[in-house]
């Protein structure tokens, strides 16, 4: 079985500020993990992924996240917020298994103020 | 090239009535899975379809039946809704990119059950 859970329901930021939205899993195998932003009122849109390989992968719109096995963590960051940034964050993984079924997070909603 | 799209986009339904949500895809995407959003919980797999003509259960099954009418549309039906099925639907369809596949998914369909 596998888990993810979001540190933090609701976030707040000052533009110009470092994001670090907070994402751990659990898994019984090596995951699959995706970070997805989703603006209000629209559908999910794809960040970025871990698959396999270097652990620091470069998303959309200035947005990385780092893969630590050793702690379980897959933490979104960017270096300076946008108001354009303001909206909810889903992380989840993926076990590889059939149907590639994603297993979500709660969500964070980002609040950028200006 | 619309993506997924999802009709309705808002319905209220009183409790008791049937209605069928519905998607399609104009990616020639193999897999479809219905999703719903509900706050706090991330999203939850409702049914998906690995392929045409095969449909599984996800996590939340119960209440809700699944058409895998062709290859672009995938159907999400409720047959008697009940106020706890008052959720955002999402629909989505994967194909293979960088050895995984990656979801892509739809604006949503907002229920109100009364």
């Amino acid at each position: 079985a596998q888990s993810v859970t979001q540190l933090g329901s609701h976030v707040s930021v000052s533009e110009g500020a470092l994001v670090l939205l907070r994402c751990n899993y659990s898994s019984s195998v090596p995951p699959y993990l995706f970070w997805y932003v989703q603006y209000p009122n629209q559908g999910l849109q794809l960040l970025l992924k871990y698959t396999t390989g270097a652990t620091l992968v470069k998303g959309i719109n200035g947005f990385e996240a780092e893969f630590k096995k050793s702690e379980t963590s897959f933490h979104l960051t960017k270096p300076s917020a946008h108001m354009s940034d303001a909206a909810e964050y889903f992380c989840a993984v993926s076990d590889g298994n059939a149907g590639n079924m994603l297993t979500f997070g709660g969500g964070t909603r980002l609040m950028v103020k200006p | 090239n619309a993506g997924v799209t999802q009709t309705p986009k808002f319905q209220v339904l009183k409790t008791g009535q049937s209605m069928t949500l519905q998607c399609a895809q104009d990616m020639n995407h193999n897999s479809m899975y219905w999703y719903r959003q509900d706050p706090g919980m991330g999203l939850r797999l409702i049914y998906y379809s690995a392929s045409e003509g095969t449909t599984d259960k996800g996590e939340v099954p119960n209440g809700y039946n699944v058409s895998r009418l062709n290859k672009r549309e995938f159907s999400l039906r409720l047959e008697s809704a009940a106020p706890s099925q008052t959720s955002v639907y999402f629909c989505a369809s994967s194909v293979l990119s960088g050895g995984w596949e990656t979801q892509y998914f739809g604006p949503g369909t907002r229920l109100l059950v009364l």
